[in-house]
């Protein structure tokens, strides 16, 4: 039973250019989260989604950031235009359906801007 | 706006004996909380929860303690290993939706 599974674990990118992260949850859960990672500090929430819908993006800078979660396939974070500011790792977590909120991470991605 | 700190930022204990990591939230409507364990270059790692209408809830080694009087939140580790060096983290939600962490708490062990 495979865990939460993000890739890339490195992304470079230089100012400028598109990063498009992809998260498969782990097998049965419908919900999948969002996280940006400072280096020491805390995770900070950026959106929440279902198939196909996107449930809150409160934590979601309102330009350049988009996410989605298709029927098929994985939840994929883009951010366009990356800037500096936008170094950092990237987790994402996935949740069954239920009262309990156990999210599940993944191992992240870390992106750095050239 | 809600948010959930830390108490300490570090903590070095000796190995084997008892490591208490706190937290404090602000969020009375909170009902659910969550404690990961984060090592070096990966991802959070669930340790143990607890819904607001409990005050203790024990795993494997560990006890989470909470405090809705005070809005406060323990994990404690019993006879502290090696392995257990990490940051350690609380969270807190209200139902299925999105966790709010605390800065983080870094657990050091001395041989």
């Amino acid at each position: 039973n495979a865990g939460v599974m993000q890739n890339p674990r490195h992304l470079v990118r230089r100012r400028g250019q598109e990063a498009r992260l992809r998260c498969s949850p782990m097998k049965g859960h419908s919900h999948v989260y969002w996280y940006r990672q400072l280096p020491e500090e805390g995770l900070k929430f950026m959106v929440y989604l279902q198939k196909e819908n996107i449930i809150d993006e409160s934590g979601m800078p309102k330009e350049r950031f988009s996410a989605e979660f298709p029927k098929e396939g994985p939840s994929i974070l883009r951010i366009q235009q990356v800037v500096r500011g936008d170094s950092a790792a990237y987790f994402c977590a996935s949740s069954p359906l239920g009262l309990k909120n156990i999210q599940y991470f993944g191992a992240g991605t870390r992106l750095s801007v050239l | 706006g809600e948010s959930v700190g830390l108490h300490l930022p570090t903590l070095s204990v000796q190995e084997g004996d008892n490591s208490i990591i706190n937290c404090a939230y602000s969020n009375s409507a909170s009902d659910y909380f969550i404690w990961y364990k984060q090592e070096s270059g990966k991802g959070p790692q669930f340790i143990i929860d607890i819904r607001s209408n409990m005050d203790k809830r024990q795993g494997q080694r560990v006890t989470v303690l909470l405090n809705k009087t005070v809005k406060h939140l323990s994990l404690q580790i019993a006879a502290t290993q090696p392995g257990d060096s990490a940051v350690y983290f609380c969270a807190e939600s209200q139902g299925a939706q999105k966790l709010v962490f605390g800065q983080g708490t870094r657990l050091t062990i001395n041989p």
